[in-house]
């Protein structure tokens, strides 16, 4: 199984600051024959269901803020929150599906200072 | 719309079985498939497989093999996860999901969630 990590564990950044959340596969998610980075980004609330940001490690879900921004390729990935807002407060996860089982990262906590 | 409507909130004893359903609207049922995902309280995202069609092909995670069960109903456009012998450690919400697309298994639509207390 491909293994998932993810830093820093919590994060707290003043509101309008930059948020920075990385994740890293354990082998590499491109896939060689399309170029694309099997790779996704979830936004969890408290008590709802994951939302989708990111996949393909950098294309926006519709919908989503610019001001979520997805890159990385291979082993290594960010997600960038460019101007954090009081609604961004959440758990982010990365998630591989390159192979399965679609792991997921153990997520990154991210909070206002 | 895309609705994903799960069943309600379920309390099992250890060694009993779960069978969570999760009812689509919104979209052509057959032309895409369902996943499931679970979350242990406190816990992060665990992808437990998924249903690749509606002809009954899976694909489980190696962890639930042989205790996990996804099926389909095209005729009511529901999905469902049974688990057996179940333990203290699946207590859990779980989740059904929808991926983008056939090439594209990122989850772009989720059930509100299915909470499962196994308890003695």
């Amino acid at each position: 199984d491909i293994v998932m990590t993810q830093s820093p564990d919590y994060l707290a950044v003043s509101l309008g600051e930059r948020a920075t959340i990385n994740c890293k596969s354990s082998q590499s998610v491109l896939y060689n024959s399309n170029n694309k980075n099997y790779l996704a980004w979830y936004q969890q609330k408290a008590g709802q269901p994951p939302k989708l940001l990111i996949f393909w490690a950098s294309t926006r879900e519709s919908g989503v803020p610019d001001r979520f921004s997805g890159s990385g390729s291979g082993t290594d990935f960010t997600l960038t929150i460019s101007s954090l807002q009081a609604e961004d407060v959440a758990v982010y996860y990365c998630q591989q599906y390159y192979s399965t089982p679609h792991t997921f990262g153990p997520g990154t906590k991210v909070d206002i200072k | 719309q895309v609705q994903l409507v799960q069943s309600g909130a379920e309390v099992k004893k250890p060694g009993a079985s779960v069978k969570v359903s999760c009812k689509a609207s919104g979209y052509t049922f057959t032309s895409y498939l369902i996943g499931w995902v679970r979350q242990a309280p406190g816990q992060g995202l665990e992808w437990m497989g998924w249903i690749t069609d509606h002809n009954g092909n899976t694909n489980y995670a190696q962890k639930f093999q042989g205790r996990v069960t996804m099926t389909t109903d095209t005729s009511t456009s529901t999905a469902y996860m049974e688990l057996t012998s179940l333990r203290s450690d699946d207590t859990a919400v779980y989740y059904c999901a929808r991926p983008i697309d056939l090439y594209n298994p990122s989850f772009d639509y989720w059930g509100q969630g299915t909470l499962v207390t196994v308890s003695s």
